[in-house]
Order: C-alpha cells, then sequence, then structure tokens
C-alpha cells in the first residue's frame, strides 16, 4: 500500500472549516483513500474514504486531486468535540486477502475556542 | 448493538507473566485485527484474522499469538510478558464484502503496563 504524509499538527478556530492535507504521491490507481480520527484515549473513529470522486458525508467532505496524489479532508464547522487525531490512510480496494490498514502517525488537530 | 468490545480495560504485569487480552464483536463481522499503538507511532498491525479459522501476522507479531475462537471472538496472547510490550490495545473488526466498503470498527483499547 502507499505510503502517506501529513502535517504532524494544526490548529483551527471554532466553527470555521478545518482543512486537513495528505500527501500520496505513490497512490496507485486501485488505492482508496481513508480517513480515520481518534480522540484522545479511544479507539480510531471512521470518517470517509473515496477513490476519485469527491465524498461526503455526514461528518466532513473528502476532495481528492485529479491526479490523486493528494486529498484533503474538510470538517466544514468545526467544534471543540473535533480535536484529535487525524489519520489518513491508502489501501488496496482489491486486496481481498491481506485487509489490514497501516497507519502512521496522523495529523493532531486542535480546535481553538 | 456494543460493536467492539475489548477486556480488560487495563492491566499491569510483571515481566515474564502471561495474558490474553479478550476482543468481541457483534456485528457480524468476517475480519478482525489487533494493533498496538505506542506513543507518537501511530496505531501498527500485530495479527489480524480476514476469516474466520485463518491468521496472518502483521507488522509487530513477534511475543503475541492469537486465536480466532469463532466468528465473534479474536483473543491475543502475551506468553511470557516484556517492558517493550507496554502499550495501548486495540481490538478491530470489518466486513469481508466484495465491494470497498470495508470500514474498520475499533474497540476502546486495553491499556498494558508491563514492569
Amino acid at each position: 500500500d502507499a505510503k502517506t504524509t501529513q502535517p504532524p499538527s494544526m490548529d483551527c478556530a471554532e466553527g470555521r472549516a478545518a482543512n486537513l492535507p495528505c500527501n500520496h504521491s505513490t497512490i496507485s490507481g486501485n488505492e482508496y483513500v481513508y480517513w480515520y480520527r481518534q480522540i484522545h484515549s479511544q479507539g480510531p473513529q471512521y470518517i470517509i474514504h473515496g477513490l476519485k470522486n469527491n465524498e461526503t458525508n455526514e461528518m466532513a467532505s473528502l476532495i481528492i486531486t485529479e491526479d490523486r496524489k493528494s486529498s484533503t479532508l474538510i470538517l466544514p464547522h468545526a467544534t471543540l468535540r473535533d480535536t484529535a487525531v487525524y489519520y489518513c490512510i491508502v489501501r488496496d480496494r482489491y486486496n481481498f486477502g491481506n485487509e489490514k490498514l497501516t497507519f502512521g502517525t496522523g495529523t493532531r488537530l486542535t480546535i481553538i475556542p | 448493538n456494543a460493536g467492539v468490545t475489548q477486556t480488560p480495560k487495563f492491566q499491569v504485569l510483571k515481566t515474564g507473566q502471561s495474558m490474553t487480552l479478550q476482543c468481541a464483536q457483534d456485528m457480524n463481522h468476517n475480519s478482525m485485527y489487533w494493533y498496538r499503538q505506542d506513543p507518537g507511532m501511530g496505531l501498527r498491525l500485530i495479527y489480524y484474522s480476514a476469516s474466520e479459522g485463518t491468521t496472518d501476522k502483521g507488522e509487530v507479531p513477534n511475543g503475541y499469538n492469537v486465536s480466532r475462537l469463532n466468528k465473534r471472538e479474536f483473543s491475543l496472547r502475551l506468553e511470557s510478558a516484556a517492558p517493550s510490550q507496554t502499550s495501548v490495545y486495540f481490538c478491530a473488526s470489518s466486513e469481508r464484502p466484495q465491494g470497498t466498503n470495508e470500514k474498520l470498527f475499533f474497540g476502546s483499547g486495553t491499556q498494558l503496563s508491563v514492569l
């Protein structure tokens, strides 16, 4: 699976949109981009995933560049409860025999009141 | 639904002691995983079970064994605990569809200290 690069930390004002970047320049055509987050002391929580089209759900939006080498997770109206470590992961959609996700160190997002 | 349940939540061991971490999921998922998380290192996969009856090594399997007891339960055993195994352990599960919606669902973790 392709490696990802994320900034180690970011701050965002409460109520503003939080934009978390992820670089995955070696991504292959079969690999999806997944985002998880981990609030302090809890297990990681799935947020969203996508292949090449932009995706939106009740939690966030995922914008993937046309060349798929990078993506941005957008939390449209950040709240204090969004303070967490956010992980960007890529994995092969056809890798059914090896269904594991590799988590890096992520981005620590702090929402400022 | 409880989701993924791990026991115990906290454990302190002495070097050389053995113990088993238990994990159960009630979502009828086929795949289950054990991760460990050390400060500043993200999550690292220890072992996983793609389906009932199968287990495979992950990134850091040394010092651990696993058992997929049935579809619901996946245990992690430390035969002779070492201080290097002090960590927070997370169990997770996922469906194994032919499609692409392979979300992982995590338990709340076990904080293990080996003295």
